[in-house]
């Protein structure tokens, strides 16, 4: 059975404080990975798209990387405008999209 | 370029009554997907159009149906409300250049509550 498990569920950093954000997958036939922001009321922001095993992604403070089994987002030196929830959705051989429950980041001042 | 629009944005029904929200997808943007955001449960697939078609289709019941029309425009439709419909449904369109589903750009939701 497909399983996207985001960890940690929350996080909270101080401003400058670099951290990453874990997304463990197990879906059939892995057709990319998708990784999007959420603020409160609104819908998913698309940040990255990865493909396959090894590839990497930037933007701004956030790096993105694949492997087999998970998927990281890394968060270099956060800013109180990077808080938001982030979202892992990994997308199967059928094109189905599986979304993570998310990890709530808050970055503090 | 204009994003993807939802509306209503807030609706509120009484349970047993029927419901049909609307999305905009981004212009050329021919894939739609629709999803439902609980709390507790997340964001959940609802199903996917493309070309007028259902293509993919989440587990919920028969009671939440959708269509897509030739301008690519979606409605979803959900019959006999209950109490655990209320959420936020989420539309979110692809630009589909190999025909599977791209990254998706979503809309801001409809919050749905019924009572």
């Amino acid at each position: 059975e497909d399983q996207v498990t985001q960890s940690p569920e929350a996080l909270r950093l101080q401003e400058g404080e670099s951290s990453s954000l874990n997304c463990s997958y197990t879906v059939s036939g892995l057709r990319g990975l998708f990784w999007y922001r959420q603020d409160p009321g609104k819908g998913p922001e698309f940040l990255f798209t990865l493909y396959s095993a090894g590839e990497e992604k930037e933007k701004e403070r956030l790096k993105a990387t694949l492997t087999k089994k998970e998927s990281f987002l890394h968060i270099t030196a956060p800013k109180p405008e990077d808080s938001a929830t982030y979202l892992c959705a990994p997308r199967r051989e059928d094109d189905k999209i599986i979304f993570g429950k998310g990890t709530r980041l808050h970055i503090l001042p | 370029k204009a994003g993807v629009t939802q509306t209503p944005r807030y609706l509120i029904k009484t349970r047993g009554q029927q419901v049909t929200l609307s999305c905009s997808p981004i212009s050329g943007h021919r894939s739609v997907s629709w999803y439902q955001q609980t709390p507790g449960q997340g964001l959940q697939f609802l199903f996917e159009y493309f070309s007028e078609t259902q293509r993919n289709k989440g587990n919920f019941p028969g009671r939440f149906s959708g269509r897509q029309f030739s301008n690519s425009r979606s409605e979803m439709n959900v019959s006999t409300l209950e109490l655990g419909d209320s959420a936020l449904y989420l539309c979110a369109s692809s630009l589909n250049r190999d025909s599977s589903v791209g990254e998706q750009y979503f809309g801001p939701g409809t919050r749905l509550t019924v009572t």
